[in-house]
């Protein structure tokens, strides 16, 4: 059984381009998390979506940073234009219906040059 | 969500019980502690959760004071691979819709061989 999916693993990129992150939730969750870790400010949450929705969005540093979930399996994470303070690592996790469990992605290793 | 204490660091021997100690002495009646652990590199990974009465699952136990006011995970045979930050988190569930879920600084635990 599949868990969170999480593409790329790895990106680096440099100040001014947009980045892209991707996330494919477990399959029958409707819950979606982003969260976003660093040393310095730990784990900490960016949005999140019940149902497709975006509920919370109080996370998100500033207007570059943007998410989508067009469906339940899909969601994307963008940063236009990318700064190297965005530098962290990005983890998407989802929860089912009725649960409070979250599970989390192998996370997404971002550094902006 | 009640305030979570937890030792900075703990180490074990490989093969004896690693017993991790958390302090909720904020702890309301509906909360629950709930057990996430993240190994460098990875996404943070639930373990366990529990209201009031002790709960044991593949990867570890749980022991809840009567009172409720304190909590200790354990891991019964440690292994190198159990080596990671745990966190304690206590949160009311809300089984309708999910919320974000809040990591304090956790406390690294060295498995020694």
């Amino acid at each position: 059984d599949a868990g969170v999916i999480q593409s790329p693993r790895h990106e680096v990129t440099e100040m001014g381009q947009e980045v892209t992150l991707r996330c494919k939730p477990i399959s029958g969750h409707n819950s979606l998390f982003w969260y976003r870790q660093t040393m310095m400010r730990g784990l900490e949450l960016l949005i999140y979506f019940n149902n497709n929705v975006p509920i919370d969005d109080s996370g998100m540093p500033e207007d570059r940073f943007s998410a989508k979930m067009p469906n339940a399996s899909f969601s994307t994470l963008k940063i236009q234009p990318s700064e190297p303070r965005d530098s962290a690592v990005y983890f998407c996790a989802s929860s089912a219906r009725g649960a409070d469990t979250q599970y989390f992605g192998p996370g997404t290793r971002l550094t902006v040059l | 969500d009640a305030k979570t204490t937890q030792p900075p660091s703990m180490d074990c021997a490989e093969g004896r019980a690693a017993n991790l100690p958390c302090n909720h002495s904020t702890i309301s009646g509906n909360e629950y502690v709930y057990w996430y652990r993240q190994i460098h590199s990875q996404g943070p990974q639930y373990i366990i959760h529990g209201l009031k009465n002790n709960e044991t699952n593949e990867m570890a136990s749980l022991i809840i004071t009567e009172d409720r006011k304190s909590s200790t995970l354990i891991l019964p045979h440690a292994t190198l691979r159990d080596t990671a930050v745990y966190y304690c988190i206590v949160r009311a569930p809300e089984w309708g819709s999910a919320r974000q879920l809040t990591f304090g600084s956790g406390t690294q635990l060295t498995v020694l061989p």
